[in-house]
């Protein structure tokens, strides 16, 4: 079968490899996607965003993924540094902007030196 | 200020007691959101507020939790008569966009309730 990439709750890396979070979203209707991350203590701060007429979209050092058919995003993190150590959620969103947010599960980056 | 500020940062309350929680969303910002997040856990949706208007209010978890924005800038978030289950992290979130488009949520840090 297809490999749709396994969600993980925790993920460990070394300092300088590359980093892959998976989420798997629940709408089919869903048109816009977004990655938070959230340190300890702070609210989820914005990393990347992608609407649903795209597959793929490039940021500084993140990279979104987005396939429609299996409903699953992943974020891509190159080069990743302690400062990247956090919980990462996918959140998606229908329609208009008053819309709510659909949060996943998150998923605890560890990066170590 | 740049951000989302929400006050208190922390609040513990005993069982039965009412408590509100503000936030001052940034300036301009239309829409204006508040979630939920239990330890461990994705926030959830709670309210929206468009201005002064709530238009969705879907995600309270009871009749004790009650919203309100009267002049469309700062929130309250009031619960009463609190419960343990109501131990959380409650967001707020605002954004500037008001139709279809990307929208750019920025939340502020939270308020830490403890109900014992």
């Amino acid at each position: 079968g297809e490999n749709v990439g396994l969600h993980l709750p925790t993920l460990s890396v070394q300092e300088g490899d590359n980093s892959i979070i998976n989420c798997a979203y629940s709408n089919s209707a869903s048109d816009y996607f977004i990655w938070y991350k959230q340190e300890s203590g702070k609210g989820p701060q914005f990393i990347i965003d992608i609407r649903s007429n795209m597959d793929k979209r490039q940021g500084q050092r993140v990279t979104v993924l987005l396939n429609k058919t299996v409903k699953h995003l992943s974020l891509q993190i190159a080069a990743t540094q302690p400062g990247d150590s956090a919980v990462y959620f996918c959140a998606e969103k229908v329609g208009q902007a008053g819309t709510a947010l659909i949060f996943g599960k998150g998923t605890t980056l560890s990066v170590s030196s | 200020g740049a951000g989302v500020s929400q006050s208190p940062r922390y609040k513990v309350a005993k069982r039965g007691q009412d408590v509100a929680l503000r936030c001052d969303p940034i300036s301009g910002h239309v829409s204006l959101f508040w979630y939920q997040q239990a330890l461990g856990q994705g926030p959830e949706f709670l309210t929206y507020f468009q201005n002064e208007a709530q238009l969705d209010k879907s995600g309270l978890p009871s009749d004790r939790f009650f919203a309100e924005r009267p002049e469309g800038s700062v929130s309250t978030l009031k619960i009463q008569r609190t419960q343990q289950e109501d131990s959380a992290v409650y967001l707020c979130a605002s954004s500037l966009a008001l139709g279809r488009g990307r929208v750019g949520y920025t939340f502020g840090s939270g308020t830490r309730l403890t109900v014992v």
